[in-house]
């Protein structure tokens, strides 16, 4: 089993829908990032997490918000989607002081 | 804050030649640089960390240099195999202080030709 799990994998919806994407890890890090990937503009971090009650807005954080429901899982919400949002997105994971970060599978997400 | 480059988006070459990859970083030096490598539709996976006092790390076939005079990277990858063929990511702490997440570059899309 992966140590980093992102349900669903594949989701198409419709703009103005609201999605959510779940991830849970079971790694015991303390730390979670989600990412996004488009083609030519790499990874950029959306939010990220240290702890279960912190919680940070990474580099495009517009459109999105996070929940920590606990020290493994870490949810991302798209309260109203829109097109420019279809994009390949990761949880990640990393432990405090430690430099490595883990990733999940991916989430390939597309608003129609 | 930081920016990285890699030199380039796409890199071909042929089987058992060695494959260099760079990357290049703007503003301070960062206490240490990783690589990572991702396969098409899959997430990131960790492959070499060095640390800023390091001149270079090994792993099996894999090297990564650190020069911090010329703020770059080389990433090289000897006897390459067709398996090799993915994409690859360097990453570095955004500032020189303070806990805050990697940034990553674009990566470079190597194919290795049998």
């Amino acid at each position: 089993d992966a140590d980093v799990t992102q349900t669903p994998r594949n989701r198409i919806t419709k703009t103005g829908k609201r999605i959510m994407l779940e991830c849970s890890q079971t790694k015991g890090h303390d730390r979670m990032y989600w990412y996004r990937q488009d083609p030519g503009l790499g990874l950029r971090l959306i939010y990220y997490s240290f702890d279960v009650k912190d919680i940070n807005k990474g580099e495009i954080s517009d459109g999105y918000s996070v929940s920590r429901q606990a020290q493994a899982k870490f949810s991302l919400s798209l309260e109203s989607a829109i097109p420019n949002q279809t994009a390949l997105y990761f949880c990640a994971t990393s432990e405090p002081g430690g430099n490595t970060i883990y990733f999940g599978e991916g989430s390939w997400l597309t608003v129609v | 804050s930081q920016k990285i480059e890699q030199n380039s988006e796409a890199l071909n070459i042929q089987e058992g030649k060695t494959a260099t990859l760079t990357c290049n970083y703007t503003n301070y030096s960062p206490a240490y640089l990783q690589w990572y490598r991702q396969d098409p539709g899959r997430g990131p996976v960790f492959l070499l960390l060095i640390r800023e006092n390091e001149k270079e790390k090994r792993k099996e076939r894999l090297k990564v240099t650190f020069d911090t005079t010329l703020k770059q990277s080389l990433f090289h990858i000897t006897a390459s195999q067709p398996a090799d063929s993915a994409t690859y990511l360097c990453a570095l702490p955004p500032r020189n202080s303070g806990n805050t997440p990697l940034v990553f570059g674009k990566g470079t899309r190597l194919s290795v030709i049998a």
